[in-house]
């Protein structure tokens, strides 16, 4: 069945440091989206890309869709402790019904 | 609207027992899934439903139940809880497919459950 990989699974980042996490699916993609996670809560939703090429901004965060519609990736510029917690990729699964997860990349930022 | 709520939000659970975790959302949406939470392995999807009185398998369906009575009500039950069934789970649910793309998905809050 489909799978969604994500890299790296961990990262400590000085405040003020780039980040960046790659998203690979095993088959294409209609869309993808990418939600944040913070420690001992929910995912939450934070964008949605589906053109091939696609990149799309949400200030210090940077989305980007490949141009096979099979890998992202999330760049977040000069990192803050806010931006600390576990980004997921997600691709749909079953005909589109339901969401694949990736494994998630926990990001740690020291100040 | 209260969202996508669950109940409870802690339970310790010994082998064997059987429970029932809730899930509602005021949303009118007609998808609701279930998914696990375990450490490095992201979010698994157990079950789900698109719509009342539909439901399907997700990846991991094994030792779960679920029925859809209603639109706002999506129950996950155990049938007999086993160790391997510790984490942390999800109840999510989104309105249908609108111009063949996906929609945002909503999360509850969680159920951490601990199996003994």
């Amino acid at each position: 069945g489909q799978q969604v990989m994500q890299i790296p699974q961990y990262q400590h980042v000085q405040e003020g440091e780039d980040f960046t996490t790659y998203c690979n699916s095993s088959t294409t993609l209609s869309n993808i989206q990418w939600y944040k996670q913070r420690p001992g809560g929910h995912p939450v939703f934070l964008i949605q890309l589906v053109k091939s090429g696609e990149v799309k901004k949400q200030k210090r965060l940077t989305f980007q869709f490949g141009e096979a519609k099979k890998n992202s990736s999330l760049h977040i510029t000069a990192t803050q402790t806010t931006d600390v917690g576990t980004y997921f990729c997600a691709g749909p699964h079953n005909a589109g019904n339901m969401l694949t997860f990736g494994g998630g990349t926990r990001l740690m930022v020291k100040p | 609207n209260a969202g996508v709520t669950q109940t409870p939000k802690f339970q310790v659970l010994k082998t064997g027992q059987s429970m029932t975790l809730q899930c509602a959302q005021d949303m009118n949406h007609e998808y609701m899934s279930w998914y696990r939470q375990d450490p490095g392995m992201g979010l698994r999807l157990i079950h789900y439903s698109v719509g009342a009185g539909i439901t399907d398998q997700g990846e991991v369906p094994n030792g779960y139940n679920v029925s859809r009575s209603t639109t706002e009500d999506f129950p996950l039950r155990l049938l007999s809880a086993a160790p391997s069934q510790t984490s942390v789970y999800f109840c999510a649910s989104r309105p249908r497919l609108a111009g063949g793309y996906q929609e945002t998905q909503y999360f509850g809050p969680g159920t951490r459950l601990l199996v003994l």
